[in-house]
């Protein structure tokens, strides 16, 4: 079993809808919870973090967390056809030093007109 | 400010050869960090370098594979006699450490194909 398990999709909606992605965890000791978005033959790029359970909210996108649930979500609202990516999440302990993140593979988002 | 940038963009190679890869990571940052994306994969960690610690080199699936960093700036990442399933995106991140955040920025990737 992976330690982080996120859908591959691929998950086309409608411009404007809301959109869900969710990634799921075995490892309890992830405290540090990322979200990632990439563009073809591009680099990641960082969308939002947080450390804690709850929801986090930056303009559009709302990531949450239940560590109790081992579960962690991006909700994108009003989508557009320039959100049409790969999102991936990604997680970590915090070691005071450098972290390395473990990924989930990534769901491929495509938003239509 | 400079992002994370990585040279080459692409790269193609014969089974056996030696590659290197290079990585010039955001000014100030600290750490920098080695992943690799297979083909419809998510990113598989390789390598990190923290300042002046010893490198945590616990994500090199094989011997063939090797990693410096001179200082707090530039990377590379060597993979000696290349093999086919050596093939996939070589990224590098960077990010400060401590209370200053943790998060990594990457860069836009090696495209590394072993023919």
């Amino acid at each position: 079993q992976k330690e982080v398990e996120q859908d591959p999709g691929p998950l086309s909606v409608p411009e404007g809808a809301i959109v869900s992605l969710n990634c799921t965890y075995s490892n309890s000791a992830f405290q540090y919870f990322m979200w990632y978005r990439q563009y073809s033959r591009k680099g990641p790029e960082l969308l939002m973090y947080t450390y804690s359970s709850g929801n986090k909210e930056d303009g559009r996108f709302t990531a949450q967390v239940d560590k109790s649930s081992k579960y962690i979500s991006l909700f994108i609202r009003d989508s557009q056809p320039s959100d049409s990516a790969t999102y991936l999440c990604a997680m970590s302990v915090l070691t005071g030093g450098g972290n390395k993140l473990t990924f989930g593979t990534g769901t491929q988002l495509k938003v239509e007109l | 400010g400079a992002g994370v940038s990585q040279s080459p963009s692409n790269k193609v190679t014969e089974k056996g050869k030696d590659v290197e890869l290079r990585c010039d990571p955001i000014s100030g940052h600290t750490a920098l960090y080695w992943y690799r994306q297979r083909l419809g994969q998510g990113l598989e960690f390789l390598i990190y370098f923290q300042g002046n610690s010893a490198p945590d080199k616990s994500g090199l699936p094989s011997d063939r594979f090797s990693a410096e960093r001179t200082g707090e700036s530039v990377s590379t990442l060597t993979i000696q006699r290349t093999q086919q399933e050596d093939s996939a995106v070589y990224l590098c991140a960077s990010s400060f450490t401590g209370g200053s955040g943790y998060e990594q920025y990457f860069g836009p990737g090696t495209r590394l194909t072993v023919t």
